[in-house]
């Protein structure tokens, strides 16, 4: 089984738009980050929330965390073409060693100008 | 400064040849990692360095995969003999303690 599972696996907006990506989990996690990954290019960590926080901002992101239900949502606000990119929830589990992550297959966001 | 650095950025052999395939990590950085996504899968992970030791090797698919950290500075990961299975890209990141990862490029690795 997968942890780290996210939906939709691809999003198309214009740009002005919000976007909402979803990502579910199955174990216990310490910490859910988010990170973009532009085409050819490496994975860029854009943010952090621990475990016994539910909601965290930066800038034009907002996440947030349920651990009852084991998910998490990124959300975009007022999109932009260059958030065009793919987009992946990346799970701490309890117990294992920092920077050893699980992640998920990736959102693929397409914002048109 | 300087972002984790990964050569090559391509590589194409032939199944039963040998790849080597490096990562410079960001100057200062103790902890570096490997990391995989073969096509149509989640990036998965490899194994762990602190320094020149290996942390956590977990995630490393069979012995025919090796991975080196000469002084702690930067490191190798080797695939001997390569099978077709290998081909994908392998993604090395480095970080400071608890710190968020720094990812490199990745290598794109095809074995035919």
């Amino acid at each position: 089984s997968q942890q780290g599972e996210e939906d939709p696996q691809a999003l198309s907006i214009q740009e002005g738009e919000n976007a909402t990506m979803n990502c579910s989990y199955k174990t216990s996690i310490n910490n859910l980050q988010w990170y973009r990954q532009n085409s050819g290019r490496g994975l860029v960590h854009l943010i952090l929330i621990r475990s016994n926080e539910r909601e965290k901002h930066s800038g034009r992101l907002r996440v947030t965390l349920d651990t009852s239900k084991k998910s998490s949502s990124l959300l975009i606000t007022a999109s932009r073409a260059a958030d065009t990119a793919s987009y992946f929830c990346a799970t701490l589990q309890e117990g294992t060693s920092y920077g050893k992550l699980t992640f998920g297959q990736g959102t693929i966001l397409t914002v048109h100008p | 400064e300087a972002g984790v650095t990964q050569f090559p950025s391509h590589s194409v052999i032939e199944k039963g040849q040998t790849v080597t395939l490096r990562c410079d990590p960001i100057s200062g950085h103790d902890n570096l990692y490997w990391y995989r996504r073969v096509m149509g899968k989640e990036i998965k992970f490899l194994l762990h360095f602190v320094k020149e030791s290996k942390q956590d090797e977990s995630g490393m698919p069979n012995n025919r995969f090796l991975a080196e950290r000469t002084g702690g500075t930067y490191s190798t990961l080797k695939v001997q003999p390569a099978e077709l299975e290998d081909s994908g890209v392998y993604f090395c990141a480095s970080s400071q303690v608890r710190s968020p990862l720094h990812f490199g490029n990745g290598t794109r690795l095809t074995v035919t």
